[in-house]
């Protein structure tokens, strides 16, 4: 059974670091792309950034470009997304999605880390 | 940027009644689009990829068609289980976005 299980979700000042980790299990890891997923309060779903296999591409939403790095441990079936100089509007609850191999959609979901960035 | 478009924001509608949802991309996606539900406090899902494509253990009920830049997903006899937001999201290059979401309510 494929599972995705984040932790490292809580409660940070502005401006500061938070890092996200993301536990696989069920199936091959380093066979997939991965990316982060994140959802503001009472708002609609927005991609973060993304990883291919061997964690040689990246890619970000323009909004966190220079603030969150995106990285993956194949040995250890974990992804992780460090996020620093953290504002209000990062504000969400963090999904880790698995990346079907064909067309390209998430096909699995963990059940998601709260972050919340307030004074 | 590639920015989807999606329609109603909101609707409401009776059990056994045939719902249509649309997505519309501001470019060409070449069917590199799915469709995810999500229930309140529960993680999305997925239902429908390239365009067409059951996800394996989703209902019958729910198809989807389209290509090029419009897309629409259709539940042929809504259930009330189908109570839920819906979002449509393309994977056609980067940055990846997600329509804006439509929210179904039963009557």
């Amino acid at each position: 059974e494929v599972q995705l299980v984040e932790s490292g979700g809580g409660l940070v000042q502005p401006g500061g670091s938070l890092r996200l980790s993301c536990a696989a299990s069920g199936f091959f890891f380093s066979d997939h792309w991965m990316s982060w997923v994140r959802q503001a309060p009472g708002k609609g779903l927005a991609w973060v950034a993304s990883i291919n296999q061997p964690g040689s591409e990246t890619y970000y939403v323009d909004s966190v470009k220079g603030r969150f790095t995106i990285s993956r441990d194949n040995a250890k079936n974990s992804l992780s997304l460090q996020m620093s100089s953290l504002r209000a509007e990062d504000t969400a609850v963090y999904y880790c999605v698995r990346l079907s191999s064909s067309w390209r959609y998430y096909d699995y979901w963990g059940q998601g880390t709260p972050v919340t960035v307030s004074s | 940027d590639i920015q989807m478009t999606q329609s109603p924001s909101s609707l409401s509608a009776s059990v056994g009644d045939r719902v249509i949802i649309t997505c519309r991309a501001s470019q060409s996606i070449s069917s590199y689009l799915s469709w995810y539900q999500q229930k309140p406090e529960k993680a999305p899902k997925v239902l429908i990829y390239g365009a067409t494509n059951l996800q394996s253990g989703v209902p019958s009920r729910f198809s989807g068609s389209g290509s090029g830049t419009d897309y629409t997903l259709i539940i042929s006899s809504l259930q009330p289980e189908d109570s839920a937001t819906y979002y449509c999201q393309h994977s056609y290059g980067f940055p990846r976005t997600f329509g804006q979401g439509t929210k179904l309510e039963i009557k």
